[in-house]
């Protein structure tokens, strides 16, 4: 367990309407992570977070905003959501190892449908 | 560019046989890391191992074994006398050193795997 909470787990909502889904960590590590999951696809990152207030791009931006205004939360925005955002998200963070090299761990996923 | 590629798209087994799912890479970077993850039906990803680039121990763990080889760029898992509960989607996936504190991970399209009784 490396204390991700992810909310909310299950989402419907429709087309146009924002949403926010919402990770916590409990133990202040420096880097999260926001990741889509979509058959076919595999997983893809969409934003990342080294620090409060510092964000940037992954690979699938386009349509999503964060924000980290606290260490322990990392928000994801979808301004005005799609139907091809229907996905699972998955937060993450990074863990410092013993030896060089960190590992990521996933919170537990948030269904989201738009319909 | 990185790339990660499980050519296995599912692989169906009876219990106790052995299975190896496998993973080829593709990277300019001399130090990476290498991942896999357990996806079971519940949906969560479970880490399973992380190996650096510059350590090519192979590594077991109970059943399950990797094997690291840089030659041929391959990180291949074995679950050896499988069970029931190893039925799950297996990925696999690679990042570079300074990506995002190594959190920036490049996926392969996972491989579904399951073990009938």
């Amino acid at each position: 367990d490396a204390g991700i909470t992810q909310s909310p787990r299950h989402k419907v909502t429709e087309t146009g309407t924002p949403v926010t889904l919402r990770c916590h960590q409990t133990e202040n590590h420096r880097y999260m992570y926001w990741y889509r999951q979509d058959p076919g696809h595999g997983l893809r990152l969409i934003h990342y977070s080294y620090g409060v207030k510092d964000t940037d791009k992954g690979e699938v931006s386009d349509g999503y905003s964060v924000s980290r205004s606290k260490t322990e939360d990392f928000l994801l925005t979808l301004e005005s959501a799609t139907s091809s955002q229907t996905s699972v998200y998955f937060c993450a963070i990074s863990v410092e190892g013993p030896r060089s090299g960190n590992t990521i761990y996933f919170g537990e996923g948030s269904w989201l449908t738009v319909v | 560019a990185q790339k990660v590629t499980q050519a296995q798209t599912e692989i169906s087994v009876v219990e106790k046989e052995d299975v190896t799912l496998d993973c080829v890479y593709e990277t300019r970077d001399t130090t990476y890391y290498l991942f896999w993850y357990k996806q079971p039906p519940s949906g969560e990803l479970v880490f399973l191992i992380r190996r650096n680039s510059f350590d090519e121990q192979n590594e077991i763990s109970g059943r399950y074994s990797w094997n690291f080889q840089k030659s041929t760029s391959s990180f291949n898992f074995t679950i050896t006398a499988s069970q029931v509960v190893d039925s799950a989607v297996y990925f696999c996936a690679l990042s570079e050193a300074d990506g995002g504190s190594q959190g920036n991970l490049i996926f392969g399209k996972g491989t579904k795997l399951s073990v009938k009784p």
